[in-house]
């Protein structure tokens, strides 16, 4: 397997515009996590999901940022209108369902999005 | 979820054993231990996970007591390519959802 892949890598837009972040998880895995980091918060959990629904939207600091998961295979997180507070790398992880493998995640290469 | 508490940040010389411990003191009976490392620009990497004495992998060791209220993540001889972030989880998939959330971790510093 090719592990958890992100796209894209690297990511720089103006402010107002909408950012799309995408994210395969590895096969098999039905749980899928999207992570935002920052020198200032750390490691943030913004939204995690089991099976394609989404389970605990939380973090989600606003309205603006929105996740899917269409299929096991696939999910985005968008933020539309992008701020520059939202300059992070956002890093997408998945592992599989229950016991104690539900805690070992593997995650992908994260996405760097600077927001000018 | 448990809370956890490590230190922010170590120094060791090349080539020493690198204890690092954290404190777990509500931990719940079905919790598991996690040890996460995590390298400047990459996304953090499994390294070790158990729930009680010790386990050894070929990475590091992770030895929990008997109370579990705490637990210490050891690297043996570590290397300059040992510098990073070490996270401590504690939480268990019970049937129903577990949220990972990862705490400041410890930034350790592997000096020459």
């Amino acid at each position: 397997d090719a592990g958890v892949i992100q796209s894209p890598r690297h990511e720089v837009t103006e402010m107002g515009q909408e950012v799309t972040l995408r994210c395969k998880p590895i096969s098999g895995h039905d749980y899928l996590f999207w992570y935002r980091q920052t020198m200032m918060r750390g490691l943030e959990l913004l939204i995690y999901f089991n099976n394609n629904v989404p389970i605990d939207d939380s973090g989600m600091p606003e309205d603006r940022f929105s996740a899917k998961m269409p299929n096991a295979s696939f999910s985005t997180l968008k933020i539309q209108p992008s701020e520059p507070r939202d300059s992070a790398v956002y890093f997408c992880a998945s592992s599989f369902p229950g016991g104690k493998e539900a805690n070992v995640l593997t995650f992908g290469a994260g996405s760097r999005l600077t927001v000018l | 979820l448990a809370k956890t508490t490590q230190p922010i940040s170590m120094d060791s010389y090349e080539g020493q054993e690198v204890n690092i411990t954290c404190s777990h003191n509500n931990i719940a009976t079905n919790d598991y231990i996690t040890w996460y490392q995590q390298f400047p620009s990459q996304g953090p990497r499994f390294i070790i996970q158990g729930y009680k004495t010790k386990v050894t992998n070929e990475v590091a060791s992770l030895f929990i007591p008997a109370d579990r209220k705490s637990s210490t993540l050891s690297l043996p001889r570590v290397s300059l390519s040992d510098t990073a972030v070490y996270y401590c989880l504690v939480g268990l998939y019970s049937g129903g959802y577990q949220k990972v959330t990862f705490g400041t971790g410890t930034k350790l510093q592997v000096i020459p």
